[in-house]
């Protein structure tokens, strides 16, 4: 399965734009980079997912290097309810998500 | 509100006994995922049906069960508990033929004492 690194955890103050990470460098060429995020003990929700083109929602944008070894999934106007674990997942086995232990953001007042 | 249902949404029970969890799909969709998410552990994958028919497996024991039923809910049954069996449930559904997007469902709690 592709490994993923995000940091463990980051801030961000209301209003401004939330930027988290992730780090898939044995990404191979036809799997996608999915975003997830969980709210304080809810379900999981989706965010995102893109292949090697940007992407954009109404919730959230997901930009990808050109190499496509990390993306960044954008938070345009973060809000006190963007507090979360975002989790970012590339390998998708017959619909299996692996979650790994994803970025706690904290969107500060 | 994703349009996936669980029931119940808390459950405490004692070590040995036998507890059956319900999922409820969005309409339309015909997987069922079951995932376990523990505190040492994290979110885990444990099993996922697709139109009645069991698809893939994850990390599920085999004290675990699980069915999907021709109007398409689920049942995860959990037996001879142990207080490690303590954890989130959460089934999730997806769209045919879009499995990598899936809605959640708020949960079941279970505790075991």
């Amino acid at each position: 399965d592709a490994k993923t690194t995000q940091p463990p955890s980051m801030d961000c103050a209301e209003g401004r734009a939330a930027n988290l990470p992730c780090n898939h460098s044995t990404i191979s060429g036809n799997e996608y980079v999915y975003w997830y995020r969980q709210i304080h003990s809810q379900g999981p929700q989706y965010i995102i997912h893109g292949l090697k083109n940007n992407e954009t929602n109404e919730m959230a944008s997901l930009i990808i290097t050109e190499d496509r070894k990390s993306s960044t999934l954008i938070l345009p106007h973060a809000t006190l309810r963007d507090t979360a674990v975002y989790y970012c997942i590339v390998r998708v086995v017959t619909g299996k998500l692996i979650f790994g232990q994803g970025t706690t953001l904290q969107v500060k007042p | 509100d994703s349009g996936v249902t669980q029931t119940p949404k808390h459950l405490i029970t004692a070590t040995g006994q036998r507890v059956t969890l319900r999922c409820s799909p969005r309409s339309g969709d015909l997987s069922v995922y079951w995932y376990q998410q523990s505190l040492d552990q994290g979110l885990q994958f444990l099993i996922q049906y697709y139109n009645g028919e069991e698809r893939a497996k994850g990390n599920i024991l085999e004290r675990f069960s699980a069915q999907q039923f021709p109007d398409l809910h689920s049942e995860l049954n959990l037996s001879s508990l142990e207080l490690g069996d303590s954890a989130l449930y959460f089934c999730a559904s997806s769209v045919p033929g879009v499995e990598e997007t899936q809605y959640f469902g708020p949960g079941t709690r279970l505790l075991v004492l």
